[in-house]
């Protein structure tokens, strides 16, 4: 089983539905990111959060550290948010750790005009 | 500021060649990462620096890949000979100290060995 389980695997939406991402993990972590990769492109990063909820324009991310799980949502969504979801992970330095990122497998997202 | 630099963006080779890919990270970040993006699984860690220092290389394929960071600052990855399972996305990104305070990503070089 993965540490980092994302779901669903693929969505298709149409232009304007309300998209839910979870991900859920099993490993400690000081902080939970959410990405966005578009085809052929590089990463970029949306939110990285430890507790509570954060916005930016239309997208929001929640995390429950008791659950471990996390939710990234998208309002009113559009064809240009068409991209792979990544959640990741952070497992932060000490204990012999090195402080690295664990990835979940991506989501990827069409949105439909 | 200036983001993570690649290059090259795509590179396509034959198997058994070698192949080269350069990152400049962000001025100041101490770490730097290379991660191996298989199409449709997230990235896989294949070398962490701290500086110029190798902390974290445990899944690099040391029989082929070797990678460097001689100054602290811009890095190289390299593969010889490539296999066809090479085939990637090889994404370097940079944080200020071991992931603290976030992450930025380049991006990428995809490569495809035939």
């Amino acid at each position: 089983k993965n540490e980092v389980e994302q779901s669903p695997q693929n969505l298709t939406a149409q232009e304007g539905e309300f998209i839910t991402i979870n991900c859920s993990y099993s490993v400690g972590i000081s902080a939970l990111h959410w990405l966005q990769q578009h085809p052929g492109g590089g990463i970029v990063s949306l939110f990285m959060l430890s507790s509570g909820k954060k916005k930016h324009g239309r997208l929001i991310a929640t995390i429950n550290i008791q659950e471990k799980h996390s939710s990234l949502h998208i309002t009113a969504s559009h064809p240009r948010d068409s991209a792979v979801y990544i959640c990741a992970v952070f497992d932060p330095p000490g204990s012999g750790n090195t402080g690295k990122l664990i990835f979940g497998q991506g989501t990827t997202l069409q949105v439909k005009p | 500021e200036a983001g993570v630099a690649q290059s090259p963006r795509y590179k396509i080779i034959e198997k058994r060649q070698s192949v080269a890919f350069w990152c400049n990270p962000i001025s100041g970040h101490a770490t730097l990462y290379w991660y191996q993006q298989i199409l449709g699984q997230g990235p896989k860690l294949l070398i962490q620096f701290q500086n110029n220092g190798v902390v974290d290389d445990s899944q690099l394929p040391k029989d082929r890949f070797s990678a460097e960071r001689l100054k602290g600052v811009d890095s190289t990855l390299k593969i010889q000979p490539a296999k066809l399972e090479d085939s990637a996305m090889y994404l370097c990104a940079s944080s200020h100290d071991r992931g603290r305070g976030g992450y930025t990503f380049g991006s990428g070089t995809r490569l495809t060995v035939v």
